[in-house]
C-alpha cells in the first residue's frame, strides 16, 4: 500500500527545535517530490518545504533560514528539521507526495501537530 | 507569488445541487492547477489534477475545468459526503500557492 506516515510531532518552547518524519511505503521518495505542507486548524494550507526527486529543496521565506527538508534514501524516509520555532509555526503538519511537478499531490499522511508554547 | 483567490469562501447548498466553486489565478497559470478536498480532521485528498483530469477513484460528479487565470470545480449533483472544505493550488512554480479555500455546508 502506498502511503506516509508522519512522526515527531509535540509541544516545544519558542525558541526551540523540532525534527518531524515522514515514512514512506509502497514507493520510494527518490523517484517524487516530497513536501510538507502544515495547516492551523479552522484555517488554510501552507508550504512548509519541498525537495524534488533529483534533492534540490525549496522553502517559502517564512521557513528559509529556520526549516530543513532532507530525505534517507535507504531509509525512505523525508525529515523536516525546524530550528527558531515561533508560535506561529504551531499547526497541523503534513507530509506529501508530489504526484509530478505539475499534478499535485497526490498521497498525504495523516498530519502530526506542533504547538509553539511556553 | 502567484495568489491564489477562490470564491465563495463559504457556499450552502442541497443534496443534489449542482455546486461550482471558482479560482482565479494573479497571472496565467497555463492548466497547472489542482483541486483538493479536505474533511473535518483529516488530510486533504486530490480531487483534479491539470485543471480537468479526475483522479483516480475520484467520482465522475466532480469536473475541473479552466485554463490561464480562471478555472472551476464543479459537483454535478451534490451527494451527502461531498460536505467538505476544497482548495485550489497552483503548480505552475515552485512553493505553488494554494487558495484560501470553501467551505460547502
Amino acid at each position: 500500500e502506498v502511503q506516509v506516515v508522519e512522526s515527531g510531532g509535540g509541544l516545544v518552547q519558542p525558541g526551540g527545535s523540532l525534527r518531524l518524519s515522514c515514512a514512506a511505503s509502497g514507493f520510494s521518495v527518490s523517484r517524487y517530490y516530497m513536501t510538507w505542507v502544515r495547516q492551523v486548524p479552522g484555517k488554510g494550507l501552507e508550504w512548509v518545504s519541498v525537495i524534488y526527486a533529483g534533492g534540490t529543496p525549496y522553502y517559502p521565506d517564512s521557513a528559509k533560514g529556520r526549516f530543513t527538508i532532507s530525505r534517507d534514501i535507504s531509509k525512505n524516509t523525508v525529515s523536516l528539521e525546524m530550528n527558531s520555532l515561533r508560535p506561529d509555526d504551531s499547526a497541523i503538519y503534513y507530509c506529501a507526495r508530489g504526484k509530478s511537478v505539475r499534478d499535485g499531490m497526490d498521497v498525504w499522511g495523516q498530519g502530526t501537530t506542533v504547538i509553539v508554547s511556553s | 507569488d502567484i495568489q491564489m483567490t477562490q470564491s465563495p469562501s463559504s457556499l450552502s447548498a442541497s443534496v443534489g445541487d449542482r455546486v461550482t466553486i471558482t479560482c482565479r489565478a494573479s497571472q496565467s497559470i497555463s492548466d497547472y492547477l489542482n483541486w483538493y478536498q479536505q474533511k473535518p480532521g483529516k488530510a486533504p485528498k486530490l480531487l483534479v489534477y491539470a485543471a480537468s483530469s479526475l483522479e483516480s477513484g475520484v467520482p465522475s460528479r466532480f469536473s475541473g475545468s479552466g485554463s490561464g487565470r480562471d478555472f472551476t470545480l464543479t459537483i454535478s449533483s451534490l451527494q451527502p459526503e461531498d460536505f467538505a472544505s476544497y482548495y485550489c493550488q497552483q503548480s505552475y512554480n515552485t512553493l505553488g500557492t494554494f487558495g484560501q479555500g470553501t467551505k460547502l455546508e
